[in-house]
């Protein structure tokens, strides 16, 4: 099925490693964006991109890293992760920005950061 | 900022109850108001959307006025089903910004 695809589903880092959380999409959508979802807070934006070389800082940008390269992916780096960083995280796009028209959601990564 | 703020829950609620969840939000411009779902394992899911002052979503009995005077926009639906039991978000985007504000969601369990 067409849609948001997120990999792994779960990974456990310890503190100052680093890794990439994949997002991909099949829609040809040019707005894609990365949210963590963290208990009592709602989803929070990390960074997003509305064309492929054009990326932003969301609410929380500190600590992650992304690019776009291509229309299709959209991946989100740790640098050197911290127990901050333990969340869910979500991968979203859509087909002309975040109010514009409607997000379409990953399944989620589920992040822990020993 | 903008902002949204949604009823705290948990909610629990007996098949075929009425629900409100209330949402309220801060906005400085004409934001677009949404209510997203997400169930157990999932990723969140458009429930309704509406773009304008007095604009009514509805989607699988759900509904949701824009009220503007009130800046609310509540979501109610007149009879639930167990299958509707899941987390329910409140967000708003303004179009001249690529930034969705989400409220931090209510729990609803719907028991038979």
């Amino acid at each position: 099925n067409a849609g948001v695809t997120q990999t792994p589903k779960f990974q456990v880092l310890k503190t100052g490693q680093s890794m990439t959380l994949q997002c991909a999409q099949d829609m040809n959508h040019e707005y894609m964006s990365w949210y963590r979802q963290d208990p009592g807070m709602g989803l929070r934006l990390i960074h997003y991109s509305v064309g492929a070389g054009i990326t932003d800082q969301g609410e929380v940008p500190n600590g992650y890293n992304v690019s776009r390269s291509t229309t299709e992916d959209f991946p989100l780096r740790l640098l050197s992760a911290a127990p901050s960083q333990t969340s869910v995280y979500f991968c979203a796009s859509s087909s002309a920005g975040a109010g514009a028209n409607v997000l379409t959601f990953g399944a989620g990564s589920r992040l822990t950061v020993l | 900022g903008d902002s949204v703020t949604q009823m705290e829950g948990p909610v629990t609620l007996s098949e075929e109850a009425f629900l409100t969840i209330n949402c309220t939000y801060t906005a400085t411009g004409y934001p677009s108001l949404f209510w997203y779902v997400q169930y157990p394992g999932e990723g969140l899911q458009l429930l309704l959307k509406a773009t304008k002052a007095d604009d009514k979503g509805s989607n699988k009995g759900f509904e949701a006025t824009y009220r503007k005077e009130t800046t609310s926009f509540h979501l109610e639906k007149g009879s639930v089903q167990v299958s509707d039991s899941a987390v329910y978000f409140c967000a708003l985007s303004d179009y001249n910004n690529n930034d969705m504000r989400f409220g931090a969601g209510t729990r609803l369990t719907v028991k038979p």
